[in-house]
C-alpha cells in the first residue's frame, strides 16, 4: 500500500513569490490534514479536511494561505505571497477513522524563503 | 484546550542504556495520547497510543509508555537503547474527534 505522497520535497524561492505543495493521501482515507513544522518544533494544524470539506481551518493564515482539496483525494496548499517566516516544512497527513489519532504522514515539503 | 509539553528538547544515552523520554499533558477530559517518531528525512509514524484501559502500553521497537492520571504523565521508555533509535519523538493529545496535538519534540542521540 503506498503512503502519503508529497510534492515537492524541497523548494526554495524568493520572498514575494508563491509556491504550491501538493499531497496525495492514502487511498480510501476521506480525512486529510496539512500541518506546519517550524525548526525545533512539534507540527501545527492548518487545516483538515473530510473528504472535500474544509472542516477545521481556524489556523490557516488566510490572507496568503489557500487549500484545495478536489474530488476529495489529492490536496494542494499554496502560499502567496510568500514571506521569509514561511519557511519551514509542510507536512500532509490523512487518516481513515475518525476519533483513533493514527495519522499517516509524508515526508514533507521544505520550503526556504529568501 | 489541550496542550502536551516534553520535558528535554534532547536526550542522550548510550547504546545499551535506558531510554526515558518525558511528556506531560493537560487536558480537560480523558485523554488518548500518543508518541510519534520520526527519523531524518521521513514522515512521523505513529509509535504507541494511549486510549482506555490498560495504562502500560507497548509499541513498535521495543518501546512502552505509562499513562499516570494522578502525574497527568505519559512518558515513552525503551530499556536498552540501539543506534537505529535515533530520531525526534513527539507526543500528542487528541484534541475533540480528530485533531492531534503535538509537544515540542525531543531529539533522541544515541552515543556508540
Amino acid at each position: 500500500e503506498a503512503g502519503v505522497v508529497q510534492s515537492p520535497r524541497y523548494k526554495i524561492i524568493e520572498k514575494k513569490q508563491p509556491v504550491a505543495f501538493w499531497c496525495n493521501p492514502i487511498s480510501g482515507h476521506n480525512t486529510l490534514y496539512w500541518y506546519l513544522q517550524n525548526l525545533g518544533q512539534g507540527p501545527e494544524l492548518l487545516i483538515r479536511y473530510e473528504n472535500e470539506e474544509a472542516v477545521d481551518d481556524s489556523q490557516l493564515p488566510k490572507d496568503r494561505f489557500s487549500a484545495e482539496r478536489l474530488k476529495g483525494v489529492d490536496s494542494t496548499l499554496k502560499i502567496q505571497p510568500a514571506e521569509l517566516g514561511d519557511s519551514a516544512v509542510y507536512l500532509c497527513a490523512s487518516s481513515s477513522r475518525q476519533g483513533t489519532g493514527e495519522l499517516f504522514f509524508g515526508e514533507g515539503s521544505r520550503l526556504t524563503v529568501l | 484546550a489541550q496542550s502536551v509539553t516534553q520535558l528535554g528538547s534532547h536526550v542522550s544515552v548510550s547504546e545499551g542504556a535506558l531510554v526515558l523520554l518525558r511528556c506531560n499533558y493537560s487536558s480537560s477530559v480523558p485523554p488518548y495520547l500518543f508518541w510519534y517518531v520520526q527519523y531524518p528525512n521521513q514522515g512521523l509514524q505513529l509509535l504507541l497510543k494511549y486510549t482506555t484501559g490498560a495504562t502500560l502500553v507497548k509499541g513498535i521497537n521495543g518501546f512502552e509508555a505509562e499513562f499516570k492520571k494522578s502525574e497527568t504523565s505519559f512518558h515513552l521508555t525503551k530499556p536498552s537503547a540501539h543506534m537505529s533509535d535515533a530520531a525526534e519523538y513527539f507526543c500528542a493529545v487528541l484534541e475533540g474527534a480528530q485533531k492531534l496535538v503535538f509537544g515540542q519534540g525531543t531529539r533522541l542521540t544515541i552515543n556508540p
